[in-house]
């Protein structure tokens, strides 16, 4: 059983389509990290949350982190096909505890 | 700067053989973690570094595993003897200690083991 649950596992959408991925855990953690990994290459930072309700965005992605920081989710408005990828969330469980837990990923193709 | 490298790239070995991945940091970064990914387990935490001592190995699978930092720019993992279920991609990360406790993980592009 995964510390972090990711959904969908995999979605598959044609461009300029908007689409939502979920992290969810029953752990609370410090901060929550969102990750996109293409094929041959390592994992990317996209963005960290921190506080409880937190929004960022980055371009055409949104991130958010539940009030509980138990939970987050990604936003894509108007996917392209360089947004293909596997996205992944990460979590600290206590602040200043080097060790990040990876969940199992959500696999992202966007169609032209 | 180069980011974190990773060497080989690609290892093809038969069961039985001995397998050491090499990880260079990037420098300054007080931080080492090695992970492994496979598409059944996703990305799982091996063994992570600070100031070149293991701080937690409870992700390692068993004693055929080992890991070492002799120094601030260069880390080992050792796989002895290696079996076909350790065939993964073995990714080397690093980070500098985080003021805030959110820390900012580095990737190299990863090791991809294949175990005949």
């Amino acid at each position: 059983t995964q510390l972090l649950e990711q959904s969908p596992q995999f979605l598959s959408i044609q461009e300029g389509e908007n689409l939502t991925v979920y992290c969810n855990s029953s752990s609370v953690f410090s901060s929550l990290q969102w990750y996109r990994q293409e094929p041959g290459e390592g994992p990317v930072l996209l963005v960290t949350v921190v506080t409880g309700g937190e929004v960022k965005k980055l371009k055409r992605l949104t991130f958010q982190f539940g009030d509980a920081r138990k939970d987050s989710s990604l936003h894509i408005t108007a996917a392209q096909p360089g947004d293909t990828g596997l996205y992944l969330c990460a979590g600290s469980l206590s602040g200043g505890y080097n060790k990040l837990i990876f969940g199992a990923g959500t696999r992202l193709a966007v169609h032209p | 700067d180069a980011g974190v490298i990773q060497s080989p790239r690609h290892e093809v070995t038969e069961m039985g053989q001995e397998v050491t991945l090499r990880c260079k940091p990037i420098s300054g970064h007080d931080y080492l973690f090695w992970y492994r990914q496979t598409m059944m387990r996703g990305l799982e935490l091996l063994i992570y570094f600070n100031n070149n001592v293991p701080i937690d190995d409870s992700g390692m699978p068993e004693d055929r595993f080992s890991a070492k930092m002799p120094n601030a720019s260069f880390s080992t993992l050792k796989i002895q003897p290696s079996e076909p279920r350790d065939s993964a991609v073995y990714f080397c990360a690093s980070t500098p200690t985080g003021s805030s406790g959110a820390n900012v993980l580095t990737f190299g592009a990863g090791s991809r083991l294949t175990v005949l």
